[in-house]
């Protein structure tokens, strides 16, 4: 069964709209770790936040926030007046007892 | 700091031919892992190490071999290579073993085709 569920494969946009990627985890354990990372063109993978099973308090960080339900285990991330730059495959990741990634969405802005 | 080095970048492989994927992290991290990249996949774990002498499988192994004679360097064998371990690999490292909360880093990869 698939642990990380992300249900968007493609994105595309035009400059400076707002991007909501969508994260839905499965998991049993009650002490488990959330990630989004990125994946540019380029092909390298960039950490961009963690977020622990006790701390649901959403957060932002410049044009990217993220929220976290985990009522609806949720862990959604927005791009918030995307630029072209922005243009990468994200990833959603659980660690339970094993880093489980989900498929990931690929996100193409355009000027 | 080099962080997570892999070599090589780029290989092509017969089919029945072995090699071996080279990872070396100089952060002195405990945990070490080695994934796959398939197109609509995400990252899938081959098999990751939590310390010096110590292995474990992780979702994908079969067809793949790994040992951890250092801290620094987690090498992953291809024994008989397949056309279906065409693949792009990963290898990672971080401060804590899994379950814990502490960000993998990456190496920037290797594209491997076998034919």
């Amino acid at each position: 069964a698939q642990k990380v569920t992300q249900a968007q494969t493609e994105i595309s946009v035009v400059e400076k709209e707002d991007v909501t990627l969508d994260c839905v985890y499965e998991t049993r354990d009650t002490t488990y770790y959330l990630f989004w990372y990125k994946q540019p063109p380029s092909g390298e993978l960039v950490f961009l936040i963690r977020r622990n099973s006790f701390d649901e308090q959403n957060e932002i960080s410049g044009r990217y926030s993220w929220n976290f339900q985990k009522s609806t285990s949720s862990f959604n991330f927005t791009i918030t007046a995307s630029q072209v730059v922005d243009s990468a495959v994200y990833f959603c990741a659980l660690n339970d007892y094993k880093l489980s990634f989900g498929a990931g969405t690929t996100v193409t802005v355009r000027a | 700091n080099a962080g997570v080095t892999q070599t090589p970048k780029f290989q092509v492989l017969k089919t029945g031919q072995s090699m071996t994927l080279q990872c070396a992290q100089d952060m002195n991290h405990e945990y070490m892992s080695w994934y796959r990249q398939d197109p609509g996949m995400g990252l899938r774990l081959i098999h990751y190490s939590v310390g010096a002498g110590i292995t474990d499988q992780g979702e994908v192994p079969n067809g793949y071999n790994v040992s951890r004679s250092t801290t620094e360097d987690f090498p992953l064998r291809l024994l008989s290579a397949a056309p279906s371990q065409t693949s792009v690999y990963f290898c990672a490292s971080s401060s804590k073993g899994q379950g814990a909360g502490y960000e993998q880093y990456f190496g920037p990869g290797t594209r491997l085709t076998v034919t």
